[in-house]
């Protein structure tokens, strides 16, 4: 079945520093990614659409200049929090459609803790 | 303005007994359903899915039924086991693009 790997799973950064997190289609093609953003006891939210080979497209309030995204590959796509505060402190996950009609395969997620 | 809405945060259950899982939505676009499941520090699995063509799907002890009129479609797991305790969100899909809208989410916890 269609995998998608998350890494790190678990992160603790300093507040004003950068973190990159990595989601990969292990055993398809994903042109498009997505990245969610859920707080404790709520809903996933998309934050961005991350789309191969060109910019992704931002939810609204998001802001672009903070959470980069960059997908450069088929099988790879990157989320960086830059400048990191502590209200970025949330569990970060990446899904992609793998096309099969299950729906989306999702990445373990990444625990962001910015101290 | 919430297009999906799962109006019960939680739901306890016996185990053996059937779990049902509520979710209206408001978007008349939705053209695709989903359910997922979901453990603390994971990503979401993805259950079962239902089109908009479909009144029902079913997939061993997962079942989830769509009411287009009322908006309104709910996951049926019987019997509910322990192992199914976690937390359930449904998504929606429009018919413009591929990517999903969530639910708040239920805790299912099923007692043994």
């Amino acid at each position: 079945g269609a995998v998608v790997s998350q890494h790190p799973s678990r992160v603790i950064c300093k507040s004003g520093t950068s973190v990159k997190i990595e989601c990969r289609s292990l055993d398809f093609q994903a042109t498009t990614m997505f990245w969610y953003r859920q707080f404790p006891k709520q809903s996933l939210m998309l934050m961005a659409t991350s789309n191969e080979g060109s910019k992704a497209t931002y939810e609204q309030g998001v802001e672009k200049d903070k959470f980069l995204i960059n997908h450069a590959s088929l099988t790879l796509s990157t989320l960086t929090v830059t400048s990191a505060h502590p209200e970025d402190s949330s569990f970060y996950i990446c899904s992609a459609d793998s096309r099969q009609s299950w729906g989306y395969t999702f990445g373990s997620g990444t625990r962001l803790t910015v101290v | 303005d919430q297009q999906v809405k799962q109006n019960s945060p939680s739901l306890s259950v016996q185990e053996g007994r059937i779990s049902i899982l509520n979710c209206d939505y408001t978007n008349s676009m939705f053209d695709y359903f989903l359910w997922y499941k979901k453990y603390p520090a994971e990503g979401p699995t993805f259950l079962i899915s239902i089109s908009s063509i479909k009144d029902k799907n079913e997939d061993g002890r997962f079942t989830v039924f769509l009411n287009k009129s009322a908006k309104h479609l709910s996951l049926h797991i019987v019997p509910s086991q322990p192992g199914d305790s976690a937390v359930y969100f449904c998504a929606a899909r429009g018919r413009a693009g591929n990517m999903l809208t969530f639910g708040g989410g239920t805790r299912l916890m099923v007692k043994p």
